[in-house]
């Protein structure tokens, strides 16, 4: 089955520049989206069409895709950002969706 | 604004059963794909199913394949989810999920908690 892969954690200052990466087979033709989810609460969707971000989403949100990688980068984090990240996908086919195991990004 | 109230969750044994839904209000429901996106705790989400619009093009991931089963009732605004032959590693929240025409998933219910346990 397919699957897309990210690093477990990320660790920043705040301020600084945080990027988050997605590995996958089928991203040269397959869009990535982006998700922050906070602890005990729903997903929020903060990038979609690899790079266009929802409305209400700071604009240090960003993101970017280059072959079979998606990244995600968030200039000049903050404590808020605090959060479990996920990238999300299809397979080939289209069919599948699949979420990547999620990043756990630390701003201290 | 767009709703999304899953219920139907709760305990059940080893190899039970159970139905869950999910009751959409805000828009109009026949004209969007739904998911099951499902967490456990402490873990990551994980896609379980989708559906089209109209109901006729259906999928699942391979762990619930032949297990579970996705619906829909359009007339009245619904989404199922028949989860048969439940396993221990099924306890999760399972959100109900509105797919976007852009390919993503920007509303989510609040959850409905499955725990399977003897």
């Amino acid at each position: 089955s397919y699957e897309l892969t990210q690093p477990p954690s990320v660790s920043v200052s705040p301020g600084q520049t945080a990027r988050i990466t997605c590995s996958g087979d089928a991203l040269p033709k397959k869009y990535a989206y982006w998700y922050q989810q906070k602890s005990g609460q729903a997903p929020v969707l903060v990038i979609y069409e690899d790079s266009e971000r929802p409305s209400g989403i700071p604009e240090r949100f960003s993101g970017s895709s280059s072959g079979t990688m998606a990244t995600l980068t968030i200039s000049g984090a903050q404590v808020e950002d605090e959060a479990d990240y996920y990238c999300y996908s299809k397979d080939s086919s289209g069919h599948h969706r699949v979420f990547g195991g999620g990043t756990k990004l630390t701003v201290l | 604004e767009v709703q999304l109230v899953e219920s139907g969750g709760g305990l059940v044994q080893p190899g039970g059963s159970l139905r869950l839904s999910c009751a959409a209000s805000g828009f109009t429901f026949s004209s969007y794909e739904m998911n099951w996106v499902r967490q456990a705790p402490g873990k990551g989400l994980e896609w379980v199913s989708y559906i089209s619009s109209s109901g006729s093009a259906i999928y699942y991931t391979d762990s619930v394949m032949g297990r579970f089963t996705i619906s829909r009732d359009n007339a009245k605004n619904s989404l199922f989810l028949q989860m048969n032959s439940l396993r221990a590693e099924d306890t999760a929240i399972y959100y109900c999920a509105r797919e976007n025409p852009t390919g993503d998933i920007q509303d989510w219910g609040q959850g409905t908690l499955v725990t399977v346990s003897s």
